[in-house]
């Protein structure tokens, strides 16, 4: 999977919209931005993922740059269970028999404060 | 509600002796399920690929025999850590995702929190 960057830590305040950047300038046309995150003590979970266009779903929203070399995870409105480590990781589409694992980096960990 | 299911959730066990930890698919087969491990405050680490009916895939530098991996159905994998010793405690997370769509999301357990006294 090729490499990603993710500011170490974010703060942001309770129902405030919380932007994630992610960097990922070495992309391929065939990666697609997966965002998971995890609570603490928990294992991952799922938040959302694009290819080129921006996404949206109950949980964020997804701005995907133009050149596709950078991308933003947007929490609209911040709660306190939104803290977590949020991950953004390039997922290969790949044909039957390939490898679909994940490989995590080291994500971002939000604070929420009340 | 949970798709894949962890059990334990969390082992003490003393040095020398081997755990067993189970992960499930609740409501698909899975083909292949992958195992990480997570020391604290650091990211997950993928430690194999596990193939239901065959042999699993290690990942570098995690030794196969210490860490016996079975996928015997297709909704059951299981992680061994044999002869376990203190630096194997760690917070162990398998995954699953459903056939048949690619790129549908990894499903993970809540994790199994292992500490070898």
């Amino acid at each position: 999977d090729a490499k990603t960057t993710q500011p170490n830590s974010m703060e942001s305040n309770e129902e405030e919209p919380v932007h994630l950047p992610c960097n990922h300038s070495t992309i391929s046309g065939t990666d697609y931005i997966h965002w998971y995150r995890q609570l603490p003590s928990q294992g991952p979970e799922y938040v959302i993922h694009g290819l080129t266009s921006n996404v949206n779903n109950r949980m964020a929203s997804l701005a995907i740059a133009e050149d596709r070399k950078s991308s933003t995870l947007i929490l609209h409105r911040a709660t306190l269970r939104d803290a977590a480590v949020y991950y953004c990781i390039l997922r290969e589409l790949v044909t039957q028999g390939g490898s679909e694992k994940l490989v995590f980096g080291k994500g971002t960990k939000l604070t929420v404060n009340p | 509600g949970a798709v894949v299911s962890q059990h334990p959730s969390w082992v003490i066990c003393k040095s020398g002796t081997s755990v067993k930890i189970e992960c499930r698919s609740l409501d698909f087969q899975a083909t292949t399920m992958f195992w990480y491990r997570q020391f604290p405050k650091q990211s997950l680490m993928l430690m194999a690929t596990s193939n239901e009916g065959s042999k699993a895939t290690y990942e570098q530098g995690v030794e196969k025999d210490k860490f016996l991996i079975n996928h015997a159905s297709l909704t059951l994998s299981t992680l061994t850590v044999t002869s376990a010793h203190p630096e194997d405690s760690s917070f162990y997370i398998c995954s699953a995702r459903r056939p048949g769509v690619s790129l549908s999301p990894l499903h993970f357990g809540n994790g199994t929190r292992l500490t070898v006294t």
